[in-house]
């Protein structure tokens, strides 16, 4: 987890409401990704972004919305239109120098729909 | 296009006992591997990587993996168990051009520890 943080790590959220959750690196790492995951599923990519300001969406991008206006920092909003939010969100980063995509990743927020 | 496959979605294993957590993939490219572990509500932490060195690959905490092109496998062994090694284990085949697009993740292996 060193030098990813995720805030918060426990989230509640009526229905229809928007909700953003944060992510800061201090390992100057150039890309940032967001994950989902849920029981039994793995992991699925939701959003990726490899240089500031520039932004892909991944698998499962509908009902998400992120930014990255500085490197340091890639904030996930899930928005009213996500129609089953509750999950584990996970936030990795990638040196960008590496061939071999070591991905590393932070702590997480559990998101709950209430 | 690439994908991979853990073959168990549960092992459980008595402490002291060898750990076998298998994962097949198939890649048209030479892959990148990796196994990460997850303890409950935790981030993922990596074990180990193969990165078209050694086919055999040691990780942190006694774990070790052997890449067997021959096979399309790359499973994840340790010799004793702990009690601690309780967890989530993905196995992750990566596209050697990069870019999100070339990580694949497993679906994951619960590893129970029996006392």
């Amino acid at each position: 987890d060193g030098g990813i943080t995720q805030s918060p790590k426990y989230l509640f959220r009526k229905e229809g409401q928007n909700v953003t959750l944060s992510c800061e690196q201090n390992l100057n790492h150039d890309a940032m990704y967001w994950y989902r995951q849920d029981p039994g599923q793995g992991l699925r990519l939701i959003y990726y972004s490899q240089i500031v300001n520039d932004f892909q969406k991944g698998d499962i991008a509908e009902g998400y919305s992120v930014s990255r206006e500085k490197k340091e920092s890639f904030p996930l909003t899930v928005t009213s239109a996500q129609k089953n939010p509750t999950a584990f969100y996970l936030c990795a980063t990638e040196p960008g120098t590496s061939s071999y995509n070591e991905q590393f990743f932070g702590p997480g927020t559990r998101l709950t729909v209430l | 296009a690439q994908s991979v496959t853990q073959l168990d979605s549960h092992v459980s294993v008595s402490e002291g006992t060898p750990v076998l957590l298998r994962c097949n993939y198939s890649s048209s490219y030479s892959p990148s591997l990796f196994w990460y572990v997850q303890h409950p509500n935790k981030g993922l932490q990596l074990l180990l990587k193969y990165t078209s060195a050694a086919t055999l690959v040691k990780g942190i905490n006694g774990f070790e993996a052997e890449f067997k092109k021959s096979e399309t496998s790359f499973h994840l062994t340790k010799p004793s168990a702990h009690m601690s090694d309780a967890a989530e284990y993905f196995c992750v085949v990566s596209d050697p051009g990069g870019g999100a697009d070339g990580l694949t993740f497993g679906k994951g292996t619960h590893l129970i520890i029996q006392p």
